[in-house]
């Protein structure tokens, strides 16, 4: 079984650039999520789908951050214009559903400088 | 790879010895726990999961404790070998949903 796919796997920007992450499920996880982690910190939820619907945007700073899960399978997480604060690792993770573990990707180490 | 292990709460053990990882939860009303293994460079890998109605579940060579009376967790390994060196993370999700919120990781060192 193929895992979750990320790409890129490092990126490095200028602050108020744009970048964007992509993510590729495991093929039949209807639950996907975005979530980012600091150095030293665990993974905190930025945004969690059911199929192609957000249904926990909470903790996503919607300012600059945007999220689409088009056709309910591959993802892509945004970021307009990014900041200092950005930088960090961004995981994708699905799962195939409630109480379920979260598999999760390798992750994109993004650098905003 | 950097490491995101750094100014981490550090356990070191002896190839060989029995390791023990603890976790403090926040909160009492999680129903599921999972413990998660995260080797530098890489995403958190699932290790064991246990759900409320049981206060003990093994796998091979670890083991998962909850004590739910105090919101305690605790993730052992047996024989720990340098492959398991990594940050370990104890994982809580309430209410029956999906939503993970994950505690402070640990850093395990096996020394040869």
């Amino acid at each position: 079984e193929a895992g979750v796919v990320q790409s890129p796997r490092y990126k490095i920007i200028e602050k108020k650039q744009p970048v964007a992450f992509w993510c590729n499920p495991i093929s039949g996880h209807n639950t996907l999520y975005w979530y980012r982690q600091n150095l030293g910190q665990g993974p905190e939820l930025l945004i969690r789908y059911e199929n192609e619907e957000a249904v926990d945007d909470s903790q996503l700073p919607k300012d600059r951050f945007s999220a689409e899960r088009l056709k309910g399978v591959d993802s892509t997480l945004k970021i307009q214009p990014a900041e200092l604060g950005d930088s960090a690792v961004y995981l994708c993770a699905s799962s195939p559903g409630l109480n379920s573990p979260l598999h999760f990707g390798n992750g994109t180490r993004l650098t905003v400088t | 790879g950097e490491s995101v292990g750094l100014h981490l709460p550090t356990l070191s053990v002896q190839e060989g010895d029995n390791s023990i990882i603890n976790c403090a939860y926040s909160n009492s009303a999680s129903d599921y726990f999972i413990w998660y293994k995260q080797e530098s460079g890489k995403g958190p890998q699932f290790i064991i999961d246990i759900r409320s109605n049981m206060d003990k579940r093994q796998g091979q060579r670890v083991t998962v404790l909850l004590n739910k009376t105090v919101k305690h967790l605790s993730l052992q390994i047996a024989a720990t070998q340098p492959g398991d060196s990594a940050v370990y993370f104890c994982a809580e999700c309430a209410g029956g949903g999906n939503k993970l919120t994950f505690g402070t990781g640990t850093q395990l060192k096996v020394e040869l």
